[in-house]
Formats: structure tokens, sequence, C-alpha cells
């Protein structure tokens, strides 16, 4: 089945305590994004990737951390995560290359920082 | 930077009207415009899109309309029903589509009471 995974769906986790976040796709799909959502400020994009080896910043990226080092994967990082960082996140991926085409989420992964 | 804005942040219809939610972007190069739907506690999921070289795209109940002119762009619904009750995301890619930004609005509650 064609699908995006994350992992963890739920987190809660303390202030300054690293984590990852997975995202996997087996749609061998070379665009792939993560995005916050928050309450009323809708979804945000944090970073994104068009290949293997290249990122770019969304329009939050501060506090994470990406990597793309196979092309099914595409981890978020939270090197200190901090309570403003409590959050939906979700990991997308794409046929196109520059993710304008349809969009495949994941479940998202409800994080709380304490 | 991008921005997008989505108006209303809710909307309230019997069964059966119409419902419109417009959206208006800042970047002119923008030539990507999805529509996203994401019922409650769900994953986001696209449901029409278009691109800036028509003015208009119908699928069954659900149109997109583009004044790139005006910059804004609209989703129509019609003949509602209750299970269009979501929230509507609209979005932009930015910088002409070579960039794989991709901005959303801040998400329209669409209530459809029987």
């Amino acid at each position: 089945e064609a699908q995006v995974t994350q992992n963890p769906r739920y987190l809660i986790t303390v202030t300054g305590k690293k984590l990852t976040v997975t995202c996997s796709q087996n749609m061998n799909h070379e665009y792939m994004s993560w995005y916050r959502q928050d309450p009323g400020l809708g979804l945000r994009q944090i970073y994104y990737s068009m290949n293997v080896e290249v990122t770019d910043k969304g329009d939050v990226p501060e506090g994470y951390k990406v990597s793309r080092k196979e092309k099914r994967n595409f981890p978020l990082i939270l090197e200190s995560p901090s309570p403003n960082q409590t959050s939906l996140y979700f990991c997308a991926s794409s046929f196109t290359l520059a993710g304008t085409g349809e969009q495949f989420f994941g479940p998202g992964t409800r994080l709380t920082v304490l | 930077g991008e921005n997008v804005e989505q108006h209303p942040s809710t909307l309230s219809v019997q069964e059966g009207d119409s419902a419109v939610i417009k959206c208006t972007y800042s970047d002119s190069a923008s030539n990507y415009f999805p529509w996203y739907k994401q019922e409650l506690g769900k994953r986001p999921q696209l449901i029409i899109d278009i691109r800036s070289n028509v003015g208009e795209k119908k699928d069954q109940r659900i149109a997109v309309t583009l004044n790139k002119t005006a910059k804004h762009f609209s989703l129509h619904i019609t003949e509602t029903q209750p299970e269009d009750s979501a929230v509507y995301f609209c979005a932009a890619n930015s910088g002409s589509g070579n960039t794989g930004k991709l901005i959303f609005g801040q998400g329209t509650t669409l209530q459809v009471k029987p």
C-alpha cells in the first residue's frame, strides 16, 4: 500500500531532550516536506527536500534540523525542544520535484514539550 | 515573504446550499494553488488544485477559480452535504514553482447543518 508513515504518533517529552520524528514513504517520491499545524495558524512549512542530500528551509525552520540521506526517509530532529514546539507535525511527499502536485500526508505526530 | 490569507475562518451553511472560501496571495510568481480538506483527527488530503495557466477548474461539486491579476483564488462547493464538514486549507507555492516552498492559509472550518 502506497503510504507515508511517521513515528512516533504521540510523544511527550521535556525541554532540552533531543528527539527525532521519523518519516518514510514508499512511493519513490522525490519531494518530501515537514509541516507543523497550530490552531489558527494553519499548516506552516518547516523544511523540505527536493532530492537526496538536498534540503531547504521553509517558513519556520528555527529549532529544527532535517536530513535526506535516502530517498524514502526524511527525519525531523529537534536538538533541544522547547515548549513552543508543542504542535501537531505532518510529513508529506510528492511525485513532483518542487512539490507542485498532490502532497500525500502522513498520519501526524502530536508532540508535547513540557 | 510570501503570505496567503484565507477567509472566512468559519463558515456555517445549510445542507444543499453553496459554500465559498476565498484566499489571497502575495507572491506574483506563484503558479500552483491547491486546496486541502482535513476532517477531524485526520490528515489533510488534496481535493482540487489549479495552475496559473487556467482560470477555473471543476470536479463534480467542487470548483476553484483563479484571478491572477488580483492575486486571489476561491473554492466553491455546491449542493453541500454533511460529509463536506471539515477544515479547508488553501495554499500557494512560492518563487514560480522552482523552490519547493508551499505557503498555506490559516484554514476555514466549514460546518454543513443537516
